[in-house]
């Protein structure tokens, strides 16, 4: 059973990094096409994805995000962080992490963490 | 703006069957094979229900259906039930660049 729980902080003041942390159990970070991303989401409003990091490190990005955007992975600590500079307000969304064994498609989900940015 | 374009909402009653679009374009929906459409429930994270446009993950009732003609993705639900009521997102694949497109959501109603 694939498992993911997402950790951070809930409210960042604007102009600061957002670093959060995705743990996960059940993920064997090969074969090709194993990945794990983050996705938000903003109140009411529709999912944006941010970011995806393959099993061999290979890294995608949402082109109007990434110069803002990080992430890396230590699979001996079953994890995958993202780091977002220059908060801002529109910023403020649940943000999910998500595991793809395909690259095509989320497939399984983190229950998501609401992060609040506060100017 | 979502990068594909769903109706708002939709509405059914029990029993019934419903259908949503998923409009995109040729380097999203109609390039490719990989549109996946995912149920929210309030306060929930989206779960998948439809995958590679057809094809439904274990544990997914067969009433929920998938398919694509040309620019334009659609997910039918049929023999609606109350547990039915939520908000569906459709995604697509969009190339190296673009990776992960979805759309604005549409929230569906069992009247």
């Amino acid at each position: 059973q694939i498992t993911l729980k997402e950790s951070g902080p809930t409210l960042v003041q604007s102009t600061q990094t957002l670093t959060l942390t995705c743990t996960f159990s059940g993920i064997s970070f090969s074969p090709h096409g194993v990945g794990v991303g983050w996705i938000r989401q903003p109140p009411g409003k529709a999912l944006e994805w941010l970011a995806l990091i393959y099993w061999d490190d290979d890294r995608r990005f949402r082109p109007s995000l990434r110069t803002r955007l990080t992430i890396t992975k230590d699979t001996s600590k079953s994890q995958v962080v993202v780091t977002m500079t220059n908060m801002d307000p529109v910023d403020t969304a649940t943000y999910y992490c998500v595991h793809t064994n395909s690259g095509y498609y989320p497939l399984n989900w983190g229950q998501g963490t609401l992060v609040t940015v506060s100017s | 703006q979502s990068a594909l374009t769903q109706p708002p909402s939709a509405s059914g009653s029990p029993g019934q069957s419903v259908t949503i679009s998923c409009t995109g374009t040729n380097s999203d929906v109609g390039g490719y094979n990989y549109v996946s459409w995912y149920q929210q429930h309030p306060g929930k994270a989206p779960k998948l229900v439809i995958y590679e446009v057809t094809k439904r993950p274990s544990g997914v009732p067969d009433r929920f259906s998938g398919s694509k003609s040309g620019n334009t993705a659609s997910l039918t639900v049929s023999g609606l039930q109350a547990e039915d009521e939520a908000d569906f997102y459709c995604s697509s694949y969009a190339g190296t660049n673009n990776f992960w497109v979805f759309g604005g959501g549409t929230k569906l109603t069992v009247l």
